[in-house]
């Protein structure tokens, strides 16, 4: 099976920095996504990690470490738009590429304040 | 490109009626089709795997005679959910990959509420 921790909630001031962490435990794993979610929406693609190291992408970056089982999703220059869940999944790799799922973590609701 | 749509975007039925989520791949051919369902405050928990033209592949404690999934063609996918109770009032989200691809793209979601 997987376990997937992360932190419930955080909260963050306008303008600055926020990191939110993920850890995981999986018997395939092949890859860990970070998907954005505002409340009544469908999640959005963020990032994606599969090689250890740090991924950027204008104001979000995101970091693998495989043999820890730890990644972060880390937020710059905050905005008042990204107040919602974000969500760490990893990528399982099953027993063939047909059987590959997601799964998710619980989500961090993130509320940015002015 | 890589657009996902469902319908319909909230429904409101009965207890112990049907109900029927479509799926829709606008713009690519999903192989693979996942069905997920999500609770308030909760994350998503993933219900059943879809590949076109076979049976689809359910998550241990779902039920495969109640939640009745079609995936018959490369850009559709059916969620059934028969004999509706409460407690199956939930958001509803699909996702489509293409072959040989690792992401999934989510479309917006399907909230039902049984009455």
């Amino acid at each position: 099976g997987q376990n997937i921790d992360q932190p419930t909630e955080m909260t963050a001031t306008e303008g600055a920095i926020v990191q939110i962490n993920c850890t995981y435990q999986t018997s395939g794993f092949n890859g860990l996504f970070w998907y954005q979610q505002h409340a009544g929406e469908a999640p959005t693609f963020l990032s994606y990690n599969v090689l250890d190291g740090l991924e950027e992408k204008g104001r979000f970056s995101s970091f693998l470490s495989r043999s820890k089982g730890y990644s972060y999703l880390l937020l710059k220059e905050l905005q008042m738009k990204d107040s919602a869940s974000y969500l760490c999944a990893v990528r399982d790799r099953g027993s063939n590429f047909g059987n590959e799922k997601l799964t998710f973590g619980t989500g961090t609701r993130l509320t940015i304040i002015p | 490109g890589a657009v996902v749509s469902q319908h319909p975007s909230w429904v409101i039925c009965k207890s112990g009626t049907s109900v029927k989520i479509e799926c829709r791949s606008l713009d690519f051919q999903a192989t693979t089709m996942f069905w997920y369902r999500q609770f308030p405050k909760q994350s998503l928990m993933l219900m059943a795997t879809s590949n076109e033209g076979s049976k689809a592949t359910y998550e241990q404690g779902v039920e495969k005679d109640k939640f009745l999934i079609n995936h018959a063609s490369l850009t559709l996918s059916t969620l059934t959910v028969t004999s509706a109770h409460p407690e199956d009032s939930s958001f509803y989200i699909c996702s489509a990959r293409a072959g040989g691809t690792y992401e999934q793209y989510f479309g917006p979601g399907t909230r039902l509420t049984v009455t």
